[in-house]
């Protein structure tokens, strides 16, 4: 079966770190590109990281650039999200997505597994 | 680019059909998903390609649209429906862009 299982969110001060893991299982891990998602309580869907199948390549909006850290080892089929100097406007569910491939175009696509997320409170 | 879902929300009754819009400030082909939440739940991948259910996704959901504007249509709704419904914009390489969802309500 193919899972996702985040860890490491908890309550942490303004200004303080997190970091956050993903465990990945039921598919080949160093094959997939890899993203965090996060939710706002009550609030909608947003993109904050994304890293390539090897690790060489991240991408992130500008709301989180600078401040937040994605990178992956593929030895442990794992992936994690270090967070500095947190606000209280990161206060959200964290999600670890797979991003989707299509081998007939070789293409990334969208968000197609997801964990059931880990929650971060900056307060 | 901004994605724009409407209406914020839908009441339907079950077994009726429902109507999901999603709009593009501008064109993005086909690079287009759609979600579905529930309470406390993960987001669900439903279709992508604009038009392409996922796997395991019932027939009941079908997606169309090219461009700027993009709709979900959900046959005959079932009471495990009734959730919140995303549309995202996606391409081989960031950003990904989340509408701001669509409650479909009974």
């Amino acid at each position: 079966e193919v899972q996702l299982l985040e860890s490491g969110g908890h309550l942490v001060q303004p200004g303080g770190s997190l970091r956050l893991s993903c465990a990945a299982s039921g598919f080949t891990f160093s094959d997939a590109a890899m993203s965090w998602v996060r939710q706002a309580p009550g609030k909608g869907l947003e993109w904050v990281s994304r890293i390539n199948d090897n690790g060489v390549a991240t991408e992130y909006p500008d709301s989180v650039k600078g401040r937040f850290t994605i990178s992956r080892d593929n030895s442990e089929n794992s992936l994690f999200l270090q967070m500095n100097r947190l606000g209280a406007e990161d206060t959200a569910m964290y999600f670890c997505a797979r991003i989707h491939y299509d081998p007939l175009t070789g293409l990334n696509g969208p968000f197609d597994v997801w964990g059931q997320g880990t929650m971060v409170t900056v307060a | 680019i901004v994605m724009t879902q409407s209406p914020a929300s839908l009441s339907v009754s079950p077994g009726e059909r429902a109507t999901l819009s999603c709009r593009a400030s501008q064109s993005i082909a086909s690079n287009l998903a759609w979600y579905q939440q529930k309470p406390g739940q993960a987001p669900r991948l439903l279709i992508y390609g604009s038009s392409t259910r996922a796997t395991g996704i019932p027939a009941r959901f079908s997606g169309s649209g090219f461009g700027t504007e993009f709709t979900l249509t959900i046959s005959s709704l079932q009471s495990e429906d009734f959730a919140v419904y995303y549309c995202l914009f996606y391409k081989n390489w960031p950003p990904y862009i989340f509408g701001q969802g669509t409650k479909l309500e009974i």
